[in-house]
């Protein structure tokens, strides 16, 4: 595997639901990254990780709950989500300081709440 | 507060001629723009980035110009092809932030 890679690719779920969102990337960053993109919207901003330590929380409501367990792997953690929390939500990893210019984004995991 | 624009949701070129998109910021603090690029069921995958100490950047048929008295920066195709239909999203950042802000994404249609 090469890359960031995300699963599952597709996701329905209802609002009393819990499921986790995973995202993996082999390119030996340590920044990684959580977007939302929604319809007719910008990319925006979720979380960032840097070295495993969360260190951007960009007013995220709580039923969406972050996890980097090492700087290879990060999860979102989704419970009691509303309709309009479906979109696809991205993960990307970068390097640091220069390297943090360009991000590397996977497929996306596209999310419907019911 | 949308600090990244890009005004056009869609565009739609002939194949062979120039491909011109746009975009608009409004934070002075960023330095450091880059043009991603958005195929159906794909991840964004970056194309080209310029630093605001230049006002060019060329890489093969893709150049992004920035204008930073504007506050404007645009990216060139040419000679557009029909693999170019995407989505393209402008983004800067403020180097060292590890924030990078994302505009709306303008939907590129090259016609054969």
């Amino acid at each position: 595997e090469t890359g960031v890679t995300q699963t599952p690719r597709h996701l329905v779920m209802g609002m009393t639901n819990k499921k986790s969102l995973k995202c993996e990337q082999h390119l030996g960053h340590n920044a990684m990254y959580w977007y939302k993109q929604s319809a007719k919207k910008p990319l925006e901003l979720m979380f960032v990780y840097s070295l495993e330590e969360r260190v951007e929380n960009n007013s995220v409501p709580s039923r969406f709950s972050p996890e980097c367990p090492n700087s290879s792997h990060l999860f979102l953690h989704l419970h009691t989500l509303q309709p309009e929390d479906s979109a696809l939500y991205l993960c990307a990893s970068s390097g640091l300081g220069a390297g943090a210019n360009v991000l590397t984004f996977g497929a996306g995991s596209r999310l419907t709440v019911l | 507060d949308q600090q990244v624009k890009q005004n056009s949701p869609s565009l739609s070129v002939q194949e062979g001629r120039i491909s011109i998109l746009n975009c608009d910021y409004t934070n002075s603090m960023f330095d450091y723009f880059l043009w991603y690029k958005k195929y159906p069921a794909e991840g964004p995958t970056f194309l080209i980035s310029i630093s605001s100490i230049k006002d060019k950047n060329e890489d093969g048929r893709f150049t992004v110009f920035l204008n930073k008295s504007a506050k404007h920066l645009s990216l060139h195709i040419v000679p557009s092809q029909p693999g170019d239909s995407a989505v393209y999203f402008c983004a800067a950042m403020h180097q060292g932030a590890q924030k990078l802000v994302f505009g709306q994404g303008t939907r590129l249609t090259i016609n054969p």
